[in-house]
């Protein structure tokens, strides 16, 4: 399967745990992003990538969260301190420069107790 | 700001029949409108999408067309069969800022057999 893949596809975190989840984006595309899915709701912007520089991070995006790609391929976001509101599914995305379409992973949702 | 609307959120059409999903969006700018289409337990999968130089696009089933003077654009399926039961978002992206993506908030199609 040559799509975008994540993982975990599930996790459980109890409030004030540090939780971290990667993405491995279609192996030829340059740019990758981060949504962020509630229930009843469309993707919401998070943050994306250019090969290894982050270039946009949207006002969602506290302090709390941080998301790397360090050699421009697979990308982590790690989120500390979780809340009750953090829980949602997280997406991530990929795409080649200068395309506009997106083909997004499984997700992983995260359930923060 | 930037913002997708998106109605029905909900839709329940008998098979055969045609489903119809407005969406209208406030960023002038924006050149690109893609759909998406979302299964239970899965990310978005992009099924059709169209530029704002085309007025209409069809794909077998499945047609969008786009009205840039209104800042309207709309999905029609015709032909319905249960399978096309899904969440579908639409959303819209421009050129600049790393061709990020807003997302109506979506449409809930059941398709009853």
């Amino acid at each position: 399967d040559t799509g975008v893949s994540q993982d975990p596809r599930h996790k459980i975190t109890k409030r004030g745990q540090n939780v971290t989840f990667r993405c491995d984006p279609i192996s030829e595309h340059n740019r990758l992003y981060w949504y962020r899915q509630t229930l009843g709701q469309g993707p919401e912007f998070l943050t994306y990538f250019q090969n290894e520089a982050q270039l946009e991070k949207s006002r969602l995006l506290s302090d709390r969260f941080s998301a790397e790609r360090p050699k421009g391929s697979f990308s982590t976001l790690e989120i500390q301190r979780t809340e009750q509101g953090d829980s949602a599914m997280y997406l991530c995305a990929s795409s080649l420069y200068g395309v506009h379409e997106q083909y997004f992973g499984p997700g992983t949702r995260l359930t923060v107790t | 700001g930037e913002n997708v609307e998106q109605h029905p959120s909900t839709l329940s059409v008998q098979e055969g029949d045609s489903a119809v999903i407005k969406c209208t969006y406030s960023d002038s700018a924006s050149n690109y409108f893609p759909w998406y289409k979302q299964e239970l337990g899965k990310g978005p999968q992009l099924i059709i999408d169209i530029r704002s130089n085309v007025g209409e696009k069809k794909d077998q089933r499945i047609a969008v067309t786009l009205n840039k003077t209104a800042k309207h654009f709309s999905l029609h399926i015709t032909e319905t069969q249960p399978e096309d039961s899904a969440v579908y978002f639409c959303a819209a992206s421009h050129n600049t800022g790393g061709f990020k993506t807003i997302f109506g908030a979506g449409t809930r199609l059941f398709v009853k057999a």
